[in-house]
């Protein structure tokens, strides 16, 4: 399954297919980019970060792609679990090292 | 200890009250953050420390008061708050040494009555 996050807020996805989940980003400029998880009753989780000068990030089942020339950022999760299920956000940073805009999220629902 | 704890996890309160919120992070980071988070829109930044010194104030109203006494703790004093200023109420830390990322607690769930 594929979702603009900012778009459609919700994605549904088979347990064991793989999951992306996109991210349009707002500020050319913005050169540091982070995906959160949130599931219900906790506060975001850190996933994975990505510098601009990649392109390609890959950590356990997660990849972060970034394409900078139609300012666009994709998480996936490979053969997803229902332990995904949550709300994933992205957050993109400037010349500011801490100050972060984020995004709305994308719900994933994981279905067994 | 988990990396950043909040307290309480839940408060309600009403318009004339003052309470406050408390963070702690035990992850050795050297700034600290307050959001709101309201349904369906994007994390709000009220508060940054950098070195126990506040560095970012996001136009939030006078009815929020942060401190941060040390690198290891943040709190968020209120008073006269609005029906409007119910949310969940997040704790951030980072190290400030560059591109972090930030490490957050759990929330306080602040409902006002």
């Amino acid at each position: 399954g594929e979702s603009v996050g900012l778009h459609l807020p919700t994605l549904s996805v088979q347990e064991g297919d793989n999951s992306i989940i996109n991210c349009a980003y707002s500020n050319s400029a913005s050169d540091y980019f982070i995906w959160y998880k949130q599931e219900s009753g906790k506060g975001p989780q850190f996933i994975i970060d990505i510098r601009s000068n990649m392109d390609k990030r890959q950590g356990q089942r997660v990849t972060v792609l970034l394409n900078k020339t139609v300012k666009h950022l994709s998480l996936q999760i490979a053969a997803t679990q229902p332990g995904d299920s949550a709300v994933y956000f992205c957050a993109e940073n400037k010349d500011n090292f801490n100050k972060f805009y984020f995004g709305s999220g994308t719900k994933l629902n994981v279905k067994p | 200890e988990t990396g950043v704890t909040q307290t309480p996890r839940h408060l309600v309160m009403g318009m004339t009250n003052k309470k406050s919120l408390k963070c702690e992070q035990h992850l050795g980071h050297n700034a600290m953050y307050w959001y709101k988070q309201s349904a369906k829109k994007p994390l709000e930044l009220m508060f940054v420390y950098s070195l126990e010194e506040r560095v970012e104030n996001n136009s939030v109203p006078s009815r929020f008061s942060p401190e941060c006494p040390n690198s290891s703790h943040l709190f968020l004093h209120l008073h006269t708050l609005q029906p409007e200023d119910s949310a969940l109420y997040l704790c951030a830390s980072s190290q400030d040494n560059g591109r972090q990322p930030q490490h957050f607690g759990d929330g306080t769930r602040l409902s006002i009555l």
